[in-house]
């Protein structure tokens, strides 16, 4: 069965530092897609970042990079030059299986950065 | 390119009552999935849609369903709401097949209903 596991209800990190935001998945399927998104106060659902089962190459977008350990079965998010802008809830997501099948999301992690 | 939209924002429902949540998918998407977030939680999948059919469901009872338009518009539809189903429900559209697919989710804002 899939699993998300986000294990920090809560995360402070000083203005213009990097953090990392954990996340752990379970999954037989050997192909698969991780996600990363933030949900600000407002509620809109943010797109951050994306890894393939398959891809070789760690992700990065911008500020923000996954740091995926595939035997470890872990896809942290690290977001660099932390910004006031960045506070938010923060969703590890993972769908089992290519683009179509469902996506089920982590318990999230709220991140506070502190000026 | 338009958006993902969802109406109504925001609805208040008494216990028993019959509520329908709708959305609009972005344009040249072809599945929709529907979300459950309780507050201070993460979204619990409640079904997909793909091409007008339901290709999954997670854990949520029967009185629970949808419908996909072949304009690919979506319905949420609850019955015989409860206390718990208070909760914001988030509708997200994505792209199945493709090349170079990610399979993205691009979600609505969402419709924030309060069942008292």
């Amino acid at each position: 069965a899939q699993k998300i596991t986000q294990t920090q209800p809560g995360m402070f990190v000083q203005e213009k530092e990097a953090v990392t935001l954990d996340c752990t998945y379970d999954t037989s399927d050997p192909s698969y897609g991780l996600f990363w998104y933030k949900q600000p106060s407002s509620g809109e659902m943010i797109f951050l970042i994306y890894q393939g089962s398959y891809d070789q190459q760690n992700a990065t977008e911008g500020r923000y990079s996954l740091n995926f350990q595939k035997a470890r079965k872990s896809a942290n998010l690290v977001i660099s030059a932390s910004q006031l802008g960045d506070s938010a809830m923060y969703f590890c997501a993972m769908r089992e299986g290519p683009p179509g099948f469902k996506t089920i999301f982590g318990a999230g992690t709220r991140l506070f950065v502190k000026a | 390119e338009t958006g993902v939209t969802q109406s109504p924002t925001h609805l208040i429902k008494t216990r028993g009552q019959q509520v329908t949540l709708r959305c609009s998918s972005q344009s040249g998407h072809n599945t929709v999935s529907w979300y459950q977030q309780a507050l201070g939680q993460g979204p619990q999948f409640i079904f997909q849609y793909y091409r007008e059919e339901e290709n999954g469901r997670g854990n949520f009872p029967p009185r629970f369903s949808g419908l996909q338009f072949p304009n690919y518009s979506s319905e949420l539809n609850v019955n015989a709401l409860e206390l718990d189903d208070s909760a914001l429900y988030l509708c997200a559209s994505s792209l199945a097949g493709g090349p170079s697919n990610t399979g993205e989710l691009f979600f609505g804002e969402g419709s924030r209903l309060t069942v008292l």
